[in-house]
């Protein structure tokens, strides 16, 4: 099925660092959902969006739903060494009835 | 309790044997999913059970078979599986009706190696 564009595919930052993802589409998405998994496990929720502009925040994290509806970022301020995992964006693109579509995934490694 | 509970967590079968899959959610949601996710890969759908109703199919191949005895459970039947078929395979949830219903919660999953 259709995937989202998902940038960077990865990351090596330091310690402290702030990081930022995002996803792009080349259709409207009507929810924007941000994963994080780590090896082995399932994927976890992080944040969810609702609506255009929306803005919320999650602890260090912080993601937006694009004004356009067709793409989202997820900002990680002061990485620590838990936040290596892989972060995946998902969205629906109607009312949810359809199934999620996901982002390639962006690899995430901290560098203490 | 927002868990998404699957069995067993590692799973190795030969070619000619038949196993199952379970997973359990307890959070009323009335919609479940089987998920199957390679290395380095975003999880890829294979079903969508919607109010214990089989809704979707993505043309997976007729050895997996799915099952929703109920609304908390769901079942994968594996059988002649191809070393392929070797996965990652996720079971997830989410609520039906209400603003939030789109926010799908996964498992742990169960790692699938098909010798």
């Amino acid at each position: 099925g259709q995937q989202l564009n998902q940038s960077p595919q990865s990351m090596f930052i330091q310690e402290g660092e702030d990081v930022s993802m995002n996803c792009t589409s080349s259709s409207i998405f009507n929810t924007w959902l941000w994963y994080k998994q780590d090896p082995g496990e399932g994927p976890v929720l992080l944040i969810a969006l609702y609506k255009a502009g929306e803005l919320t925040s999650n602890g260090r994290l912080t993601a937006q739903f694009g004004i356009t509806r067709k793409d989202s970022f997820l900002n990680i301020s002061a990485s620590i060494p838990s936040d290596v995992g892989i972060y995946f964006c998902a969205g629906h693109r109607n009312s949810g009835n359809t199934p999620l579509v996901f982002g390639k995934g962006t690899r995430l490694s901290v560098i203490a | 309790d927002t868990e998404v509970t699957q069995t067993p967590k590692h799973l190795v079968m030969g070619m000619t044997n038949k196993k199952s899959l379970k997973c359990e959610q307890h959070m009323g949601h009335r919609a479940m999913y089987w998920y199957k996710q390679k290395a380095k890969k975003p999880p890829e759908l294979m079903f969508v059970y919607s109010y214990e109703k089989l809704s979707i199919n993505e043309s997976v191949p007729s050895r997996f078979s799915p099952e929703c005895p109920n609304s908390s459970l769901l079942n994968l039947h594996l059988h002649a599986l191809q070393p392929e078929d070797s996965a990652l395979y996720l079971c997830a949830s989410s609520p039906r009706g209400g603003t939030r219903n789109t926010e799908a919660f996964f498992g742990q999953g169960t790692r699938l190696t098909v010798v």
